[in-house]
């Protein structure tokens, strides 16, 4: 089984400042990991995925994640808001590979303070 | 950059009305998936589809639901007889066949039921 939990469901940052999205995750298998990017009336885009390749992931627009199997983490990092990093944030885990469904966190909204 | 479409991008339905929900996949993607997202809650896997036929279903996906490849290039949800509880928003999703495990996420159909 498999599933994921994201431990906030709003994260405050002043633009400028670090960002930190936490996401923990449990699988019965070696897990394929991603974290998605909603913006307002927008669909789901893909930020960055593990899949068991190198354990540090850099993404697009300055996001990067660390797959950390010991404490079965996959917490998204950027070193630097900017304003239009404010969306809804999901970490997504499959333990099957993929093809079969993935299981959605319930989200993470970034607010971005000028 | 090739993406997948949804059609209608909002449909407003009476209670116990049929609705079909149309996307259009990444032409070379061979997985094809629906998900859902209640107002406020998760996105929750519906249905995984390869080589015409269903590979995985949840248990939201009772008798009222099916999908289908009518041709080479659709893959549609039917909703035979909609409750209120139907609406959401519901995303198509389409994977290729490469090992990426990617899911490419359309923009979604905002489903409201009246």
């Amino acid at each position: 089984a498999q599933s994921v939990t994201q431990l906030d469901s709003h994260v405050s940052v002043s633009e400028g400042t670090p960002v930190l999205l936490r996401c923990n995750y449990s699988s019965s298998y070696s897990p394929s990991l991603f974290w998605y990017v909603q913006h307002p009336n927008k669909g789901l885009q893909l930020l960055l995925k593990y899949t068991s390749a190198a354990t540090l992931v850099k993404g697009i627009n300055g996001f990067e994640a660390e797959f950390k199997k010991s404490e079965t983490s996959f917490h998204l990092t950027k070193p630097s808001a900017h304003m239009s990093d404010a969306a809804e944030y999901f970490c997504v885990v499959s333990d099957r590979g993929g093809y079969q469904k993935v299981t959605f966190g319930t989200g993470t909204k970034l607010q971005v303070i000028p | 950059e090739p993406e997948v479409t949804q059609t209608p991008s909002h449909q407003v339905t009476q209670m116990g009305q049929e609705v079909i929900l149309r996307c259009v996949p990444i032409s070379n993607h061979l997985y094809f998936y629906w998900y859902r997202q209640i107002l406020g809650q998760k996105v929750e896997f519906l249905v995984s589809f390869y080589n015409n036929e269903i590979s995985e279903k949840s248990e939201i996906f009772d008798d009222q639901f099916s999908v289908e490849r009518p041709d080479g290039s659709n893959f549609t949800l039917k909703i035979r007889s909609t409750k209120l509880e139907d609406s959401a928003m519901y995303f198509c999703a389409s994977g290729e066949a490469t090992g990426s495990y990617e899911q490419y996420f359309g923009p979604g159909t905002r489903l409201t039921v009246t």
